[in-house]
């Protein structure tokens, strides 16, 4: 059974600090795996989308990195903000239908 | 265009009542899914409909859920008989279609079992 394990559990920074979230994932057969951030009362927002024949994605100040045989990815957030606060999830899809969630990233980036 | 909308945005109920949460996807979208955060956990699978296909329940955590979707459009989400233990943040998702696409999510609905 997939699990997906995100680590810190939750992080505090200030501004402008230069941030790297962590996720592993215990079965390597995956289509492709996502990040997103979830504000709170909101749903999720996509930031990054890694296909499993990709090594790295970027956006902005965002660039998400996937290495498929060892089980790990990750989110790479520079000159952090503190409109970055938020809850920074990861899943992994391994069925081309359904996501699995790892229990998230909450960060708070402080002026 | 407009997004994944979610009814109600918040729900409280008493334990042992019916309730049905409703999900607009992306119009355009065949591939819909239901998820369910529960507090302090991860988001985790319930359903997903493609199409006109038989939908994938693989996840529904008891007989008290079902879902429903008419063809490409609306789905709603049923619990019968309500449980505290089902008090979460119930979210969907579609995509364009199912595999390699992303899925955008819906705001949820926070369902509180009293």
């Amino acid at each position: 059974k997939q699990e997906v394990t995100q680590i810190p559990a939750a992080l505090s920074v200030p501004e402008g600090e230069n941030l790297v979230l962590n996720c592993s994932f215990t079965d390597s057969a995956i289509y492709n795996l996502q990040w997103f951030r979830q504000d709170p009362g909101k749903g999720l927002t996509s930031l990054l989308l890694i296909q499993s024949s990709q090594r790295e994605q970027t956006s902005g100040r965002l660039n998400a990195s996937l290495d498929k045989s060892s089980g790990r990815s990750t989110l790479y957030i520079a000159a952090s903000q503190p409109g970055d606060s938020a809850t920074y999830l990861c899943a992994v899809r391994e069925d081309p239908d359904k996501l699995i969630f790892g229990t998230g990233t909450r960060l708070q980036v402080f002026p | 265009g407009a997004g994944v909308s979610q009814s109600p945005s918040n729900k409280v109920t008493e334990k042992g009542k019916d309730v049905e949460l409703r999900c607009d996807p992306i119009s355009g979208h065949t591939a819909l899914y239901w998820y369910r955060q529960r507090l302090g956990q991860g988001l985790e699978f319930l359903i997903y409909f493609q199409g006109n296909s038989a939908p994938d329940k693989s996840g529904l955590p008891s007989d008290r859920f079902s879902a429903e979707r008419t063809g490409e459009s609306v789905s709603t989400l049923t619990i019968q008989r309500t449980q505290q233990e089902d008090s979460a943040v119930y979210l969907c998702a579609s995509s364009l279609t199912p595999g390699p696409y992303e899925q955008y999510f819906g705001p949820g609905t926070r369902l509180t079992v009293t």
